[in-house]
C-alpha cells in the first residue's frame, strides 16, 4: 500500500537560514507527490507537485522540492526562511487503486517554526 | 468569495445528536472530498465523490454518511455523534487526480 512519512514533528529554523522539511514515500509505480501548507484556522493550500520531469520542482512562496527516486524522498526546501513561513506542512502521495480511482494519502504533518 | 465554502465553521454539540456539515464550491470541479484532521494523524479521507452519481467510502467512513446534492454541493452527516468524532473537518475539490486539491477553511466540531 502507498504511504508517506514525515519523520519530524517540528522543525525550528532562524529567519534567513535555509530550511528543509523531510518527506519519504512508498509507492508501487511512479509517484505523484504534493506539498501543502496550512496556516492557523485555514484549509490546506497547495505549494507544489511532482508528476514527472525535473527532479527539482519550484512552487509558491519561494519553496522548492527535490525528488530523489533512489532515496524515495521528496524534501521541501527554501533558501531563506521567513517568519511568515511558520505553519504546518503536509506531504501527500497519490494512491491509485482498482477502478481507476485515485486519492491522496497525507503525511502526519511537520510544524515549521521560524524564529526572528 | 471563497472557492470552497464550509458551514458551519465551528459547532459544539452533544453525544447522540445528528449533525450535518455542508460544503459548496464555485470551482466547477466534479471531484469532492471530505477529510478529518486530528493532531499527529494528518488528514484522513472519510468519503469522496467523483461526480453527482458517484459516492465512495474512504478509509474512515464508519459513523459518517454523505450526500452529493449537486455538482457544487457535498454534505457530510454524523447520524449519532460520539465524542471521538471531535475533530477538524475539511472539504476539498479537484478537477483530476493529477491536479491539486482545493480546500475549504474547515469546520471545527466538538462533541461533548
Amino acid at each position: 500500500a502507498q504511504s508517506v512519512a514525515q519523520p519530524e514533528d517540528q522543525v525550528n529554523v532562524a529567519e534567513g537560514n535555509p530550511l528543509t522539511v523531510k518527506c519519504t514515500y512508498s509507492v508501487s509505480g511512479n509517484p505523484y507527490l504534493f506539498w501543502y501548507v496550512q496556516y492557523p484556522n485555514r484549509g490546506l493550500q497547495f505549494l507544489l507537485k511532482y508528476i514527472t520531469g525535473d527532479n527539482l520542482v519550484k512552487g509558491s512562496y519561494g519553496f522548492e522540492a527535490e525528488f530523489n527516486k533512489s532515496q524515495t524522498s521528496f524534501h521541501l526546501k527554501k533558501p531563506s526562511a521567513l517568519v511568515s513561513d511558520s505553519a504546518l506542512y503536509f506531504c501527500a502521495v497519490r494512491d491509485y487503486f482498482s477502478g481507476g480511482y485515485n486519492k491522496l494519502i497525507f503525511g502526519a504533518g511537520t510544524r515549521l517554526a521560524v524564529h526572528p | 468569495d471563497a472557492d470552497v465554502t464550509q458551514t458551519p465553521r465551528n459547532r459544539i454539540t452533544k453525544t447522540g445528536k445528528r449533525i450535518m456539515l455542508e460544503c459548496s464550491q464555485t470551482k466547477g470541479h466534479d471531484r469532492m472530498y471530505w477529510y478529518r484532521q486530528d493532531p499527529g494523524l494528518g488528514l484522513r479521507l472519510i468519503y469522496y465523490s467523483f461526480d453527482v452519481k458517484d459516492i465512495n467510502k474512504g478509509e474512515i467512513s464508519d459513523g459518517y454518511s454523505v450526500s452529493r446534492q449537486a455538482q457544487a454541493k457535498f454534505s457530510l452527516s454524523l447520524e449519532s455523534a460520539i465524542p471521538n468524532q471531535t475533530a477538524l473537518y475539511f472539504c476539498a475539490t479537484s478537477v483530476s487526480s493529477n491536479q491539486p486539491q482545493h480546500f475549504g477553511d474547515g469546520t471545527r466540531l466538538s462533541i461533548l
